[in-house]
């Protein structure tokens, strides 16, 4: 079974520091990883994906992720973060039928000035 | 800019309501998608479509029903309405192969 998880339901960080939200996966096979971005009372918005390839991953918005196959992983990381970089990021997968993603929990993302 | 519209931004509706969520893709995608998503359990898919009049249950199809019509268009129905299905319902489309989904903007809906 198809599964993603988000262990932190918050992370906080101060403007101009790195920072990391954290994902793992499972899934049988080659797994295809998506992150999206949600702000307040407003949809999903595509950030990155990994299909194949690099297992460095660059996206909208300064953002990057590093597919880690032994460790099941696909972490969002940016180098520097701004105060608009705070909303909603979540992590998905999908699955063996593609019309289907499974989205972890989500993890709210706080910068602070 | 392609772009997938929700009806309605904000709904309130009464306890036994035939509800009608409407969701309109210009993208001719294959794929539509309806969601739910409640604090701390992340999105959870109600029904699917991979084509005209196709659908298929997601993980909690209960209380719910959907039409596909149209290649644009696909509707989610809440036969009677009932408190716990007060949410945020988001509609996704995607193109067939290896492709992300593109949003709505989501339709909050109160049932009172």
């Amino acid at each position: 079974a198809q599964s993603v998880a988000q262990p932190e339901d918050q992370v906080n960080v101060a403007e101009g520091n790195p920072l990391t939200v954290k994902c793992t996966y499972s899934v049988s096979g080659n797994p295809y990883l998506f992150w999206y971005v949600q702000y307040p009372n407003r949809g999903l918005q595509f950030l990155l994906k990994y299909i194949t390839g690099d297992n460095l991953v660059k996206g909208s918005y300064g953002f990057e992720a590093e597919f880690n196959k032994s460790q099941t992983s696909f972490h969002l990381k940016k180098p520097s973060a701004l105060v608009s970089d705070s909303a909603l990021y979540f992590c998905a997968v999908r699955g063996h039928n593609f019309n289907k993603f499974y989205f972890g929990s989500g993890t709210k993302l706080n910068v602070k000035p | 800019d392609v772009k997938v519209t929700q009806s309605s931004r904000y709904l309130v509706k009464r306890t036994g309501e035939k509800v009608f969520l409407e969701c309109v893709q210009d993208m001719d995608h294959e794929n539509m998608f309806w969601y739910r998503q409640d604090p701390g359990l992340g999105l959870r898919l109600i029904y699917f479509s991979y084509d005209v009049k196709m659908k298929e249950k997601g993980d909690i199809p209960e209380g719910y029903s959907v039409s596909r019509e149209k290649k644009e268009r696909f509707s989610l129905i809440l036969e009677s309405a009932s408190t716990n299905q007060t949410s945020m319902y988001l509609c996704a489309s995607s193109a067939a192969g290896n492709y992300g989904y593109t949003f709505g903007s989501g339709t909050r809906l109160t049932v009172v």
